[in-house]
């Protein structure tokens, strides 16, 4: 069975600071991997995917994140924040057969927080 | 592309009483996924449909919950006899089968199931 890890459920961070958020997973098949950021009252939009090749991920908004097989993880970073990024971000692993994703298993969630 | 939208956005009913939830997904998308979200929780998998076969359902779905989407169109969740429990997010996603750069997940936004 698949599951995913994000370590912290809160990061606060001050605007135009780096951020790191991280994330696990665990599966014993091949995963396509995604980062999707939810803002209040609002369904999920996605970030970006890891689905195969470069395992550096560009993302939109600046995000970007980093496959690492030996680590099993997927961390969404970004040099500099800002005030409108504050959401709650959602790491994401799916298996795939024949190069089709199925459904995806959700960690619970980090919520960052940008201060002024 | 308008979209993947839901209805309604927010429904509060007495424990006990049916309710009935829609999505409407992209208009070319063929495979149609229901998430359930509560506080504090990533999304979780209900079931999907690939075109109008429902293909499967995940355990959380109880005998209550029942799922339709009879012209591969459109989506039906139905809850009979609601549970406190069941008070949550229930969120619709869709993609487009195919190949893997096209098979990611756009989600709507969502209907906040409250039972009193």
């Amino acid at each position: 069975a698949q599951s995913v890890t994000q370590l912290d459920s809160q990061v606060p961070v001050f605007e135009e600071a780096p951020v790191e958020l991280r994330c696990n997973y665990s599966s014993s098949v091949s995963v396509y991997l995604f980062w999707y950021v939810q803002y209040p009252n609002q369904g999920l939009q996605l970030l970006l995917k890891y689905l195969s090749g470069s395992t550096l991920v560009k993302g939109i908004n600046g995000f970007e994140a980093e496959f690492n097989k030996s680590q099993t993880s997927f961390h969404l970073r970004k040099p500099s924040v800002h005030i409108s990024d504050t959401a709650e971000y959602f790491c994401a692993v799916s298996d795939h057969y024949g190069g089709s994703q199925g459904n995806l298993i959700f960690g619970k969630g980090t919520k960052l927080s940008v201060k002024p | 592309d308008t979209g993947v939208s839901q209805d309604p956005r927010h429904k509060i009913t007495k424990r006990g009483q049916n309710v009935t939830f829609r999505c409407d997904p992209i208009s070319e998308h063929n495979r149609l996924y229901w998430y359930r979200q509560t506080l504090g929780q990533g999304p979780e998998f209900l079931t999907y449909f690939q075109n109008e076969a429902q293909l499967e359902k995940s355990r959380l779905l109880s005998d209550r919950f029942s799922a339709e989407r009879p012209k591969g169109s459109f989506s039906t969740l139905e809850i009979q006899r609601t549970e406190q429990g069941d008070s949550a997010m229930y969120l619709c996603a869709s993609s487009l089968r195919g190949g893997a750069a096209t098979d990611t997940q756009y989600f709507g936004p969502g209907t906040r199931l409250t039972v009193l």
